[in-house]
């Protein structure tokens, strides 16, 4: 079985200020974790992903997140928040040795205030 | 470009009626799937398909039906058994277990 958990519903940050966006995850073998960004009555774009090697991964828009296996946490970063990543972000899990199905936690809103 | 296409955008469904959402890809992916999202409850596994003529059964399955007879295309048929289909309907697709999987601009469905 696999699951990932949001633990925040909600994230408010001001503009310039770091911004950060938690996900731990659960598999019973090695994951792939994914990250997604939803706009309003848009699909889901795709901003990174961990397949194996460095815990630290970059992605798009200035976007990273970190793995850290320990925890079981794949966290979402970025440095200096802007108004236009103000948005509905989801992290994603699959099991290494599974099927191809991806679960999804239940999405975290950012809003990031001028 | 290539990408997902889906349609239409928004499709109203009146008591008793089943209704068919499109899903087309030129992405010449092989995986295809249908996700329900409904607000605080992320996206919830409907059907999908590994390969052109074969499909499973996702988390949530009753009250759906899907076809893939096309590698470009998996439509999913919402019958008149789902008692509460309003909700927005995405489809995506990826070739290979470690890609991230492509997403359309869904579908929304409501009830008339």
């Amino acid at each position: 079985a696999q699951s990932v958990a949001q633990p925040e519903d909600q994230v408010n940050v001001a503009e310039g200020n770091p911004l950060t966006v938690k996900c731990t995850y659960s598999v019973s073998g090695n994951p792939y974790l994914f990250w997604y960004v939803q706009y309003p009555n848009r699909g889901l774009q795709f901003l990174l992903k961990y397949i194996t090697g460095d815990n630290l991964v970059k992605g798009s828009y200035g976007f990273e997140a970190e793995f850290n296996k320990s925890q079981t946490s794949f966290h979402l970063k970025k440095p200096s928040a802007l108004v236009s990543d103000s948005a509905l972000y989801f992290c994603a899990v699959r099991d290494r040795g599974g099927d191809y199905k991806l679960s999804f936690g239940a999405g975290t809103t950012v809003t990031v205030r001028a | 470009d290539g990408g997902i296409t889906q349609s239409p955008k928004y499709l109203f469904r009146k008591e008793g009626q089943n209704v068919t959402l499109s899903c087309e890809q030129n992405l010449n992916h092989d995986a295809m799937y249908w996700y329900r999202q409904d607000p605080g409850q992320g996206l919830r596994l409907i059907y999908y398909s590994q390969i052109v003529n074969d499909f499973q059964k996702g988390d949530i399955a009753e009250g759906y039906s899907v076809s893939r007879e096309k590698k470009e295309s998996f439509p999913l048929t919402v019958t008149s058994a789902q008692k509460n289909p309003t909700a927005f309907y995405l489809c995506a697709s990826v070739q290979g277990r470690n890609q991230p999987q492509h997403f359309g601009d869904g579908t929304r469905l409501s009830i008339l």
